[in-house]
């Protein structure tokens, strides 16, 4: 079965950089969500697109901004990098209630 | 607030035992709930869900019990064996707006350690 795809699956950047991430959900999943999760957390949502528009937004830095596209593909763009990004970022989704979550991206910033 | 938390960060069985994750959370609007487990690695895996008009909830192995008047969950898992070894997060599903959005707020994590 088509699982949430994610890449790339390992980032290193340095600080002050920006970095995409991108998000393919499982073909007619409709939401897709946004989560991170640092080293030994919990994951922390972030933001959540449904049918292309933004539906909901947790604690998301200004320096990050998300958007869907038309193929429902998602990403997650992420600016002036600091040492406190490193994380695995999670995306899942969505077509009713159970979220599905792909195999993350893991961002290191140096 | 939203908050949902776990009693014990680990846990550590023996094959062949039975393994208790507990799990309190805060928002008694709350009528959707679900056990992730997240292995190494990897992104979280649904395990079982349970709806707040249920108070138990049984698939292959695993058993969530829904307490609501206390506002506890834990999830049971049968005959633990050496593969069931993970981080188990307890989340709760809460829903937004008008477009059927929601979001999940995770508990802490509870790690679970399996001993042959």
């Amino acid at each position: 079965a088509a699982g949430v795809i994610q890449s790339p699956r390992h980032l290193i950047k340095e600080k002050r950089e920006t970095a995409t991430l991108k998000c393919y959900p499982i073909p007619r999943h409709d939401t897709v969500y946004w989560y991170q999760q640092g080293p030994g957390q919990d994951p922390q949502f972030l933001i959540s697109f449904y049918e292309k528009m933004q539906s909901d937004k947790g604690s998301i830095p200004d320096r990050f901004s998300a958007q869907q596209f038309s193929d429902y593909h998602s990403e997650l763009n992420m600016s002036s990098l600091e040492l406190g990004d490193s994380a695995l970022y999670f995306c899942a989704s969505s077509k009713n209630n159970e979220q599905f979550f792909g195999p993350g991206t893991r961002l290191t910033v140096l | 607030g939203e908050s949902v938390g776990l009693h014990l960060p680990t846990l550590s069985v023996q094959e062949g035992d039975n393994s208790i994750i507990n799990c309190a959370y805060s928002n008694s609007a709350s009528d959707y709930f679900i056990w992730y487990k997240q292995e190494s690695g990897k992104g979280p895996q649904f395990i079982i869900d349970i709806r707040s008009n249920m108070d138990k909830r049984q698939g292959q192995r695993v058993t969530v019990l829904l307490n609501k008047t206390v506002k506890h969950l834990s999830l049971q898992i049968a005959a633990t064996q050496p593969g069931d070894s993970a981080v188990y997060f307890c989340a709760e599903n809460i829903e937004y707006g008008q477009g059927g959005s929601e979001k999940l707020v995770f508990g802490k994590g509870t790690k679970l350690t399996v001993n042959p």
